[in-house]
């Protein structure tokens, strides 16, 4: 299994401001995204965090509201940018490695606009 | 549409009570099936997966799943619930070859002891 960190592990912030969560694993992996879950909804897939090159949304994400880095095969940060309580949910960093058929989670944000 | 959906959203049992979570989903293509766990404070962790080959398939801590293609369903079960069972339960599908998931909304299950 991979061992992801994620920070923070929560966070309550002002409206307009921005957030960057990072994600750390313990291995280097092929694959890496971000997913949110809004209070009582599904995980929805964010985008996929490319390694040297811009990360692919999904369908209602974009790069200026969500922007993701991802300098290496370790390590993606997300950041939420101007933030409105709409933005208020869990943040998850998720990994995939080539040979896995499954892929793992980290603990995740939860993030609180006020 | 791509969607999975589980139709409890919360479910509360005695102990030693058997589970049935039901997962249905829509998909236009090849899927790999998943049950995902997230105990209280804890990530989420695989509970049991399927790609092909035997419908039935056996998970951690007890945990079965059976794959019915016609009714495009996954649905889990246990024969005997445990207070440790206490969690939230997500059913997944993954496109083959598409490393994303489609979740559903999750079941919170209460084991009460």
């Amino acid at each position: 299994s991979a061992v992801i960190s994620q920070k923070p592990s929560r966070d309550i912030c002002q409206r307009g401001t921005s957030l960057t969560i990072q994600c750390q694993v313990d291995s280097q992996v092929t694959m890496m995204f971000w997913y949110r879950q809004q209070p009582g909804q599904s995980l929805t897939l964010i985008a996929t965090a490319n390694q040297g090159s811009e990360a692919t949304y999904e369908s209602g994400f974009v790069i200026d509201k969500f922007p993701i880095s991802r300098p290496n095969l370790t390590f993606s940060t997300l950041t939420v940018s101007n933030m409105s309580p709409e933005d208020s949910s869990i943040y998850l960093c998720s990994v995939h490695r080539r040979l896995d058929t499954e892929a793992f989670f980290g603990q995740g944000t939860r993030l609180t606009v006020v | 549409a791509q969607s999975v959906s589980q139709h409890n959203h919360h479910v509360i049992l005695s102990e030693a009570a058997s589970l049935e979570l039901g997962c249905n989903y829509s998909y236009g293509g090849t899927v790999n099936l998943f049950w995902y766990v997230q105990y209280p404070g804890q990530h989420l962790q695989l509970l049991l997966k399927y790609f092909s080959g035997d419908p039935l398939v056996k998970g951690i801590k007890g945990f079965e799943a059976e794959f019915i293609k016609s009714k495009f369903s996954f649905n889990l079960r246990k024969p005997s619930v445990q207070w440790s069972d206490t969690a939230e339960y997500f059913c997944a599908v993954m496109g083959f070859g598409t490393y994303k998931y489609i979740f559903g909304t999750g079941t919170r299950l209460k084991v009460l002891a």
